[in-house]
């Protein structure tokens, strides 16, 4: 069965410092794709970024990072010179492509408060 | 173009009746998901809809709830007779077909209290 950990219940830190969060998941399907999305105070869940499980490249976009290790079975979000925006809940999820369909298995999330 | 659209926003009521949540998906989209987010359970999938028809409702918590799409503009989640312990925020989703490649675009959620 899949399963998405996130570990980090909440994280506080200062603006300008950097951040990951961390994200490990279980699956044994060969073929799947892991996802990040956010969830900002407002309530909505915005969609950041999806990786499949053929493709171990860093992503960046501007100040946020992926690092996507199948060797741990980890898929880390960082932020890097955290701003005040970026306090939100970030959740990782996990769709199996040959068992799931459309599926999406989230993580707990992780609340992230940036404090100026 | 116009994202997820979910109404009500927010939705108070005693427990014992009964309450409806509605959802568009966004135009063009074939899949359809609610989801029920709790502090205590996190992020759930209820059901999900392929071209309108139900295609996983495992995660519906009991008889009371039900689900709808009776076209491929419009849905609908009914829970007869609410129960405080259903309080939650109710998110509806939609994708552009069903793969586990694609990524889900949420609505703004309706937050539901039963008291």
């Amino acid at each position: 069965a899949q399963k998405v950990t996130q570990a980090q219940t909440e994280i506080s830190v200062v603006e300008k410092e950097d951040v990951t969060l961390d994200c490990v998941y279980e699956t044994r399907d060969t073929t799947y794709y892991l996802f990040w999305y956010k969830q900002p105070p407002s309530g909505e869940l915005v969609f950041l970024i999806r990786r499949n499980s053929f493709d171990e490249q860093n992503e960046i976009s501007g100040r946020y990072s992926w690092n996507f290790q199948k060797s741990t079975s980890s898929f880390n979000f960082t932020i890097t010179a955290s701003q005040v925006v970026d306090s939100a809940v970030s959740f990782c999820a996990l769709s199996e492509a040959k068992t799931s369909g459309s599926r999406l298995t989230f993580g707990e999330g992780t609340q992230l408060t940036v404090n100026p | 173009d116009a994202g997820v659209i979910q109404s009500p926003r927010h939705e108070v009521t005693e427990m014992g009746q009964e309450v409806t949540l509605r959802c568009k998906p966004i135009s063009g989209h074939n899949s359809l998901f609610w989801y029920r987010q709790t502090m205590m359970r996190g992020l759930e999938l209820l059901i999900y809809f392929n071209n309108n028809v139900p295609i996983d409702d495992s995660g519906m918590p009991e008889d009371r709830f039900s689900a709808k799409m009776p076209n491929a503009s419009f849905s609908t989640l009914k829970i007869q007779p609410s129960e405080p312990r259903d309080s939650a925020v109710y998110f509806c989703a939609s994708t552009l077909r069903t793969s586990s490649y694609n990524e889900q675009f949420f609505g703004p959620g309706t937050r539901l209290t039963v008291l």
